[in-house]
């Protein structure tokens, strides 16, 4: 199995543009997680779905930020517009089961917005 | 709730023990080990479901006192290669979502 795949690695764009993350999931995994990384705030789960469906999106920041899961092998971050203090390392990590399982993370992508 | 971990860092010689701990305001469910090295995913370690459960790997063990709402991570005869940044998660419920303490930096030296 290729594990979780995230795309882009690395992502570096101005304040006030669009960016999109991309996450696909292992396959036959039901649950998927997005986090964000800083060194002030350490691994925040912004949300979690559970067969696609949304189940916590209490730690999405505001309104800029945004996620869907259209299908089990594909979810997506954005955020439109960006601004500097959302720079940070986003994991995307997904699990077998919805509890008492463990994740797997994907490699992460490093933003940084100027 | 975000769980609280102790200490924050901790910098070993070769073959030197190691405790971490991880509280938490809040019941629990489970509580997961995640090791992370610098650049990195984090890697899974551990996951204890019930109070009392004790595991171990190689040299790493955790505890889980499901009453004290706490977990321990024992790292003993400590190796280079356990250096990096040791997570605790906990599952506070039926939602299945597992948020994370801010990390304790483990460094060993040889």
């Amino acid at each position: 199995d290729a594990g979780v795949i995230q795309s882009p690695r690395h992502e570096v764009t101005e304040m006030g543009q669009e960016v999109t993350l991309r996450c696909k999931p292992i396959s036959g995994h039901n649950s998927l997680f997005w986090y964000r990384q800083t060194m002030m705030r350490g691994l925040e789960l912004l949300i979690y779905f559970n067969n696609n469906v949304p189940i916590d999106d209490s730690g999405m920041p505001e309104d800029r930020f945004s996620a869907k899961m259209p299908n089990a092998s594909f979810s997506t971050l954005k955020i439109q517009p960006s601004e500097p203090r959302d720079s940070a390392v986003y994991f995307c990590a997904s699990s077998f089961s919805r509890i008492n399982e463990k994740l797997f993370f994907g490699s992460g992508t490093q933003l940084s917005v100027l | 709730q975000q769980p609280v971990q102790s200490p924050q860092a901790v910098i070993l010689r070769e073959g030197e023990d190691a405790v971490i701990n991880c509280s938490s305001s809040k019941a629990l469910y489970s509580v997961h080990w995640y090791r992370q090295k610098h650049g990195e995913a984090p890697v899974f370690l551990m996951i204890l479901l019930k109070g009392g459960e004790q595991k171990g790997h190689d040299k790493i063990s955790a505890s889980f006192n499901e009453k004290k709402q706490q977990s321990s991570l024992y790292l003993t005869a400590s190796q280079l290669s356990y250096s990096g940044t040791y997570f605790c998660g906990t599952e506070g419920g039926s939602q299945g979502n597992l948020i994370f303490g801010k990390g304790t930096k483990l460094s060993v030296k040889p």
